[in-house]
């Protein structure tokens, strides 16, 4: 079956423009995950989504950053005025439900800040 | 907060060594732990977990047990192949509800024909 996809792969933006990140989970899973990946790090968390609703964003860095779910399924992650230090592999997790403890990672979106 | 700290890499290794990566975790209460494997050019996937002290999770010939009194999940292999090749991270997931995972920043393993 066809796992987390994400779109664009790639993303070249200059300093102060507007990004869209898109998120397709696998079908059903009804939570949803944002996390973002700098060059020799691990993932951090910056958003999780169970059904539309966005229970806990406590990771997002600041305001120019917000996800939306609309329909409980895609899901899109903005970034306002980019700045250089959001370069970073952005990735997106899905689970068949909250309490699941396996998150299903897509292959992430490389964002870069020129 | 929570946090996980896992060994530095590269891990180079020749193939049929034995591999040990260490992970620590600081967390209250009783988190879940897990392995998950970046295989070059793929994204994220889990490899192993464990959700209580003294559990093993094993797979693909690895395994790890959660260690209350260590707090610690160290990742092992008894013979590793060049298939093995990838980056390992380290992560845990709170008790309190709370759905994030932590990760550790990773360590590169490289085996050796």
């Amino acid at each position: 079956g066809a796992g987390v996809s994400q779109t664009p792969s790639n993303k070249v933006t200059e300093k102060g423009k507007y990004v869209e990140l898109r998120c397709d989970p696998i079908s059903g899973h009804t939570a949803l995950y944002w996390y973002r990946q700098s060059l020799g790090q691990g993932p951090e968390f910056l958003i999780y989504f169970q059904g539309t609703g966005a229970a806990d964003d406590s990771g997002l860095p600041n305001d120019r950053f917000f996800a939306v779910r609309p329909e409980g399924s895609v899901s899109t992650l903005k970034i306002q005025r980019t700045e250089r230090g959001d370069s970073a592999v952005y990735l997106c997790a899905s689970s068949p439900w909250t309490g699941a403890d396996e998150q299903f990672f897509g292959p992430g979106t490389r964002l870069t800040v020129l | 907060g929570d946090s996980v700290t896992q060994m530095e890499g590269p891990v180079t290794l020749s193939e049929e060594a034995f591999l040990t990566i260490n992970c620590t975790y600081t967390a209250t209460g009783y988190p879940s732990l897990f392995w998950y494997v970046q295989y070059p050019g793929e994204g994220l996937q889990l490899l192993l977990k464990a959700t209580k002290a003294d559990d093993k999770g094993s797979n693909k010939g690895f395994e790890a047990t959660y260690r209350k009194e260590t707090t610690s999940f160290h990742l092992e292999k008894g013979s590793v192949q060049v298939s093995d090749s990838a980056v390992y991270f380290c992560a845990l997931m709170g008790d309190t509800g709370r759905r994030a995972l932590t990760f550790g920043s990773g360590t590169r393993l490289q085996v050796q024909p």
